[in-house]
């Protein structure tokens, strides 16, 4: 099946820094990547709908100066946490949508984000 | 009314036995229907992918869907403990646009088996 990876899996910082979390489709294109961030024992909560070489799409109550998002290739894309403070902390995923195939989409295992 | 329901548990069976898992849904539009399975503190997995009515097998595992009755289930024969998690339905239209390709999921049924 497609791999998804996620760099990191884990990330530790202070209050106030940036955090960036990388997104690739190992072993095929993805035109569309989707990010998502799950609380403790919920579903997942759709941030943002990113097409390569275009502005991502936020769903709302999401800051888009906040969570900076780049799809700068077929088979990465970037989430930048900036000034990230402590109720940012949270379980952030990333998804891939298989170019020109259905509407499967393949999941990144996940960066826990711990704001100090 | 949320637009994907779906019971989260917890549900306890013992190994062996057929798990039932389903959802139920809102929007007439879905027609692509999704199973993901996610373990503690990993991403989901794609299990089972479905497109409009009818059933599908996998292994042990089948998943149904009756769009008329806007309801979709997963059967787990001979379950295992190393089939216990969370799972996750999805769906989403086949529309294009703004919106398209975006999945909606359900809260997950997260599931123990019992050796």
């Amino acid at each position: 099946g497609a791999v998804v990876s996620q760099h990191p899996s884990r990330v530790i910082c202070k209050s106030g820094t940036s955090v960036k979390i990388e997104c690739r489709s190992l072993d095929f294109q993805a035109t569309t990547m989707f990010w998502y961030r799950q609380f403790p024992k919920q579903s997942l909560m759709l941030m943002a709908t990113s097409n390569e070489g275009s502005k991502a799409t936020y769903e709302q109550g999401v800051e888009k100066d906040k969570f900076l998002i780049n799809h700068a290739s077929l088979t990465l894309s970037t989430l930048t946490v900036t000034s990230a403070h402590p109720e940012d902390s949270s379980f952030y995923i990333c998804s891939a949508r298989v170019a020109g195939a259905h509407n499967e989409q393949f999941f990144g295992p996940g960066t826990r984000l711990t704001v100090l | 009314q949320k637009e994907v329901e779906q019971d989260p548990g917890p549900l306890s069976v013992p190994e062996g036995a057929i798990v039932s898992l389903n959802c139920t849904y809102s929007n007439s539009a879905f027609q692509y229907f999704m199973w993901y399975r996610q373990y503690s503190r990993k991403g989901p997995e794609l299990l089972m992918y479905t497109y409009s009515s009818g059933n599908k097998e996998d292994g042990r595992f089948t998943a149904q869907v009756d769009k008329s009755s806007k309801y979709i289930s997963l059967f787990i024969r001979d379950s295992q403990p190393s089939d216990s998690a969370t799972y996750l339905c999805a769906m989403s239209s086949a529309y294009s646009g703004a919106g398209s390709y975006q999945l909606t999921f359900g809260k997950g049924t997260k599931l123990s088996v019992i050796p």
